[in-house]
């Protein structure tokens, strides 16, 4: 069975600060990555892609260990609408997304 | 910006009953796609579909699911005889191209068995 998995938290962190969300895959086929945000009740939005090379946009940083089959995601400055939770996701053979259970973060003023 | 558009917004039906949920994928996306998301718990995968065919199914996607694109925009899923544990919200998804693309998702159908 193809997972992903994260912590749950609750992460709770004030204004303006840095924090990390892990992830771990099992799927080692899977080829693409990325990290969604979803408010309470609403879609998921994407919030950007994960690629091997790690990639930067704006305050938001995912990085990507194939060997490790671990994503991460750095939120730095970190404002009240941040306030989410964070959904890592992988491909599963390119056919569909497997979600993790997401990864609730409040920032707190 | 293009948006995936999902009607209605929330669907309460008695247990038993038959279903359509519908959507609107983004005009020139290829890849369609339905997820669901019970209250509290991840979003799971049911159904990819592409030229007009499944292409891809989840053991949730039972007999009692089924998928059409009746036409050139609208995407519904359909389902039979609603059980309790149907509930749930659910969400259709489009990406251009399949693999390797993000998938957008529509603001999603609450469904309530009663």
């Amino acid at each position: 069975r193809k997972e992903v998995e994260q912590d749950p938290g609750p992460f709770n962190v004030p204004e303006g600060a840095t924090v990390a969300f892990n992830c771990t895959y099992s799927n080692s086929a899977s080829q693409s990555f990325f990290w969604y945000r979803q408010d309470c009740r609403k879609e998921p939005k994407l919030l950007m892609s994960v690629y091997s090379s790690g990639n930067e946009d704006g305050r938001f940083t995912a990085q990507l260990n194939r060997a490790s089959q671990y994503i991460s995601l750095l939120i730095r400055d970190s404002k009240l609408s941040d306030s989410a939770t964070y959904l890592c996701v992988g491909d599963n053979y390119g056919q569909n997304f497997v979600f993790g259970p997401g990864t609730r973060l409040s920032v707190l003023p | 910006e293009p948006e995936v558009t999902q009607t209605p917004s929330h669907q309460v039906t008695q247990m038993g009953q038959e279903v359509i949920l519908r959507c609107v994928p983004i005009s020139n996306h290829l890849y369609f796609y339905w997820y669901r998301q019970i209250l509290g718990q991840k979003v799971e995968f049911l159904v990819s579909f592409y030229n007009n065919e499944i292409s891809e199914k989840s053991e949730i996607f039972d007999d009692q699911f089924s998928v059409e694109r009746p036409d050139g925009s609208n995407f519904t899923l359909k389902i039979r005889s609603t059980k309790l544990e149907d509930s749930a919200m659910y969400f259709c998804a489009s990406s251009p191209t399949g693999s390797n693309q993000p998938q957008h998702f529509g603001d999603g159908t609450r469904l309530s068995i009663l």
